[in-house]
């Protein structure tokens, strides 16, 4: 099983200001995705990171608003940019295994905007 | 198109009771089913898996059966503990569809003592 350690845990911030996520995995992965869990929601996914090339994004998710970097296979920042207070949400990393076909996620950073 | 169901929660439940939180799918292909969960403060850790029609996942005396007929993955436990108090997600995995994840809405259970 993959490792996947995402800091930070949990962040309070400024409105108009931006925080930028990192999530590391212990072992090279092809597939990383990002999520935002809204409170009390299911997860959504903003978009899935590419190694060498742009992330995919969902409908509703632009990259202007959540620039993803993807450097290389094991690591990997979503930037939540010009913060409002409706980007109070938990964001999540997560890996897909396609071998095992499993999917393992980080322990998500909890932002709130004030 | 794809979609995954749960029961509406909270679900509340003394501890002892048995537990029954109903998932349905609806999927082209062959999908992998799952459940996770979700402790208050934390991400989401994989309870149990089933791969193929008739798998049974288990796992913390968590069972669940991937049943193609009925399209379900209903999750049991026989006697619930305080500490499974959680949020708990059905998922699939779509593997004929570039591996797409796709979720239920969650149920939140609570135990009381």
């Amino acid at each position: 099983s993959a490792v996947i350690s995402q800091k930070p845990s949990r962040d309070i911030c400024q409105r108009g200001t931006s925080l930028t996520i990192q999530c590391q995995v212990d072992s090279q992965v092809t597939m990383m995705f990002w999520y935002r869990q809204q409170p009390g929601q299911s997860l959504t996914l903003i978009a899935t990171a590419n190694q060498g090339s742009e992330a995919t994004y969902e409908s509703g998710f632009v990259i202007d608003k959540f620039p993803i970097s993807r450097p290389n296979l094991t690591f990997s920042t979503l930037t939540v940019s010009n913060m409002s207070p409706e980007d109070s949400s938990i964001y999540l990393c997560s890996v897909l295994d396609r071998a095992q076909i499993m999917a393992f996620f980080g322990q998500g950073t909890r932002l709130t905007v004030v | 198109g794809d979609s995954v169901t749960q029961m509406e929660g909270p679900v509340t439940l003394s501890e002892e009771a048995f537990l029954t939180i109903n998932c349905t799918y609806t999927a082209t292909g062959y999908p992998s089913l799952f459940w996770y969960v979700q402790y208050p403060g934390e991400g989401l850790q994989l309870l149990l898996k089933a791969t193929k029609a008739d798998d049974k996942g288990s796992n913390k005396g968590f069972e669940a059966t991937y049943r193609k007929e009925t399209t379900s993955f209903h999750l049991e436990k026989g006697s619930v503990q305080v500490s499974d108090s959680a949020v708990y997600f059905c998922a699939l995995i779509l593997r004929d569809s570039n591996y797409q994840l796709i979720w239920g809405a969650g149920t939140k259970l609570i135990i009381k003592p």
